[in-house]
């Protein structure tokens, strides 16, 4: 049962573009969303993340944009660096503190 | 900056063996987490741990597992009878509320041979 999917496995975006990673989520009852980074061999990383009760949330070069109506949300990271190089997953939860289900992951890599 | 420390990095057991992933959360967090990941796959939700008892766990969080956080920094992770499908990169993660997001260790990676 894949609550949260990110359907685009790669992204590949030339240095100082714009990358958008998507991610979608069935179930309406999720009220929180984050986005981590993640490299190899390492921990995730939080990044940024949004309540339901909001449509953007942004943090530097990281937006994180929420679409209720469509369950979907994404990630702009404006202008990419070659260290945002990663594999970005988006996660999802129902309650204060509660568990985190995650999406299957997008490896971004950035290009001079 | 504060981080949640995980040892060891690497274990290798054999099957049937039990071992325990060791984690040290951050001081003043409350939540506490652990996590697997099995190579290629996402990352899955094992169990959490409040107030010195589970809040929830998963399927995969079966009577071979147990979490204990014994001496009010260490936050550990049991497994008894070791299988060959255990076998992936284990995370602790700690919490002090979820504005903040979850801060997650660097990982165990578990070998069952």
């Amino acid at each position: 049962d894949q609550q949260v999917k990110q359907n685009s496995p790669s992204l590949s975006v030339q240095e100082g573009r714009i990358s958008i990673l998507n991610c979608d989520y069935t179930n309406s009852m999720f009220d929180y969303f984050l986005w981590y980074k993640k490299y190899p061999a390492e921990g995730p990383t939080f990044l940024i993340s949004i309540s339901s009760i909001k449509d953007k949330n942004e943090d530097g070069r990281f937006t994180v944009f929420l679409n209720k109506s469509a369950k979907h949300l994404s990630l702009h990271i404006v202008p990419s660096q070659p260290g945002d190089s990663a594999v970005y997953f988006c996660a999802a939860s129902f309650n204060l503190a509660d568990k985190l289900i995650f999406g299957t992951g997008t490896r971004l890599q950035v290009f001079p | 900056e504060p981080e949640v420390t995980q040892t060891p990095s690497h274990q290798v057991t054999q099957m049937g063996q039990e071992v325990i992933l060791r984690c040290v959360p951050i001081s003043n967090h409350l939540y506490f987490y652990w996590y697997r990941q099995i190579l290629g796959q996402k990352v899955e939700f094992l169990v959490s741990f409040y107030n010195n008892e589970i809040s929830e766990k998963s399927e995969i969080f079966d009577d071979q597992f147990s979490v204990e956080r014994p001496d009010g920094s260490n936050f550990t992770l049991k497994i008894r009878s070791t299988k060959l499908e255990d076998s992936a990169m284990y995370f602790c993660a700690s919490s002090a509320n979820r504005e903040a997001g979850y801060t997650f260790g660097s990982g165990t990676r578990l070998t069952v041979v």
